[in-house]
């Protein structure tokens, strides 16, 4: 089966400029998450969707940063404007549960890596 | 607060040298644990998983015990060849979030 798909693989910005990001998740899966993955950390949760509605957005910094999944199926990430500080790779999962991290593997893509200068 | 620990790499080993890498910890009720793998230029992989106390996850010869009463999960193999050259991410989940410790590289030399 294909994989978490995003895109673009890299992007380039300067700060106060905006930007978005695409995931398309593996077929069928009702549970999208967005990560960010700063150099040298671990990825920490921004959001998560069930179907296209939203489960946890406490960690995603409202005021810059927005996300959607209206169909159910691709979502799109937006950071508007950007700053240096979110450079990071952005990276998007899905899983099949409707329900509880613990219960079902979640699939990554590849992440889009942002260089915000 | 929930979080965990992991031994900061970078970590250089011979072919089929033993491999530990240490992770623990601190959780508020009963966590399920993790180890995730990533390739160069990949995305996260599901490596291994326990759900409770005792559980040993398994997989590709790597192997993590759920140990309750030191709060770790080290990652071991008794043998690692090349290909495990890769970032490894030991992560957590209470059911509400999912954290991820800040991974260790292993790079594995013929």
């Amino acid at each position: 089966e294909a994989g978490v798909a995003q895109s673009p693989r890299y992007k380039i910005i300067e700060k106060r400029q905006s930007v978005a990001f695409w995931c398309n998740p593996i077929s069928g899966h009702a549970t999208l998450y967005w990560y960010q993955q700063i150099l040298g950390q671990g990825p920490k949760l921004l959001i998560q969707f069930q179907n296209n509605g939203v489960v946890d957005d406490s960690q995603l910094p409202k005021d810059r940063f927005s996300a959607e999944r209206l169909k159910g199926v691709d979502s799109t990430l937006k950071i508007q404007p950007a700053k240096l500080e979110d450079s990071a790779v952005y990276l998007c999962a899905s899983s099949l549960d409707e329900g509880g991290f613990g219960k079902n593997i979640q699939y990554f893509g590849a992440g889009t890596r942002l260089s915000v200068l | 607060g929930n979080s965990v620990t992991q031994m900061e790499g970078p970590v250089t080993l011979s072919e089929e040298a033993f491999l530990t890498i240490n992770c623990t910890y601190t959780a508020t009720g009963y966590p399920s644990l993790f180890w995730y793998v990533q390739y160069p230029g990949e995305g996260l992989q599901l490596l291994l998983k326990a759900t409770k106390a005792d559980d040993k996850g398994s997989n590709k010869g790597f192997e993590a015990t759920y140990r309750k009463e030191t709060t770790s999960f080290h990652l071991e193999k008794g043998s690692v060849q090349v290909s495990d050259s890769a970032v490894y991410f030991c992560a957590l989940t209470t059911g509400n979030q999912f954290y991820f410790g800040t991974g260790t590289s292993l790079t594995v030399i013929p």
